[in-house]
C-alpha cells in the first residue's frame, strides 16, 4: 500500500532551527510537496521537490531524496507564528496526492 | 481576488439529512477537489475534476455526490448524512496545467452529523 510517515509533534524554541522530516512508499513519484496549517485553517503550500536536493524559499528549505523515498522541511531562525501543522504530500503515479496526516510544530518562548 | 470560497463554515445534520456544500473558484483553474481532514489522518481525496463536465472518484467516495457544469463551480452533496461523515471539508482547485499543480484550498466546512 501507499504510505506517508511524518512525526505527530515536535517542539522547538524560538529562534532555532527545526527539521520536520517525512518518509514515504507509494506507487511512483511525480513529485513531493510541503503544505502549512495553522489551526483551523486551511493549508497553503510552501515547497515542491521533484528532483534530489535541496530548494531554498527564504527561511524555509526542502531538501527530497527519491532514491530513500525520504524528505524534509527545514525551518530556520523560528518565529511563532510558525507553529503549525506541516503536510507531507507525495504525487503518486496517477497524479493523485497521498497525504501525510502532518507534524504539529509547537515553538516555545 | 476570493480564490476559492467555501460556504457554509460550519454545519450540523441529524443522520439522513441531505446537504450541498458550496465551492467557488475565480481563479480559472480546471482542477478541483474535495478532501476530508479527520485527526490523526491524512487529508482523504472524495471526489475530484479536471474540468467542466467531468467528474472522477477518490479514495473515500461513498455517501457523496459532485457535478461539474461550469468551470467556477464544484458543490458537494451528501445524500443521507451519517456520523461517520462528521469531519472538516475542504474544496481545493489547481492549475492542472503545471506539473506541480499547486493546490488552492477554501477555508474549510466544519460539518457535525448527529
Amino acid at each position: 500500500g501507499q504510505n506517508i510517515d511524518q512525526p505527530t509533534e515536535m517542539t522547538a524554541t524560538e529562534g532555532a532551527i527545526v527539521q520536520v522530516n517525512c518518509t514515504y512508499q507509494t506507487s511512483g513519484f511525480n513529485g513531493l510537496f510541503w503544505y502549512q496549517q495553522h489551526a483551523g485553517e486551511a493549508p497553503t503550500f510552501l515547497s515542491y521537490n521533484v528532483l534530489d536536493g535541496l530548494e531554498e524559499k527564504g527561511r524555509f528549505s526542502s531538501f527530497l531524496s527519491r532514491s530513500k523515498g525520504y524528505s524534509y522541511l527545514l525551518l530556520k531562525e523560528l518565529q511563532m507564528k510558525d507553529s503549525a501543522s506541516y503536510l507531507c504530500a507525495v504525487m503518486d503515479s496517477n497524479y493523485q496526492l497521498i497525504w501525510g496526516a502532518g507534524t504539529k510544530l509547537i515553538i516555545k518562548p | 481576488n476570493a480564490g476559492v470560497t467555501q460556504t457554509p463554515k460550519f454545519q450540523v445534520l441529524k443522520t439522513g439529512q441531505s446537504m450541498t456544500l458550496q465551492c467557488a473558484q475565480d481563479m480559472n483553474h480546471e482542477y478541483m477537489s474535495w478532501y476530508r481532514q479527520d485527526p490523526g489522518m491524512g487529508l482523504r481525496l472524495i471526489h475530484y475534476s479536471v474540468g467542466a463536465g467531468i467528474t472522477d472518484q477518490g479514495e473515500v467516495p461513498n455517501g457523496y455526490n459532485v457535478s461539474r457544469s461550469t468551470t467556477e463551480d464544484f458543490p458537494l452533496r451528501l445524500l443521507s448524512a451519517a456520523p461517520s461523515q462528521t469531519s472538516v471539508y475542504f474544496c481545493a482547485s489547481g492549475d492542472g496545467r503545471s506539473g506541480a499543480n499547486v493546490l488552492t484550498f477554501g477555508a474549510g466546512s466544519r460539518l457535525t452529523v448527529l
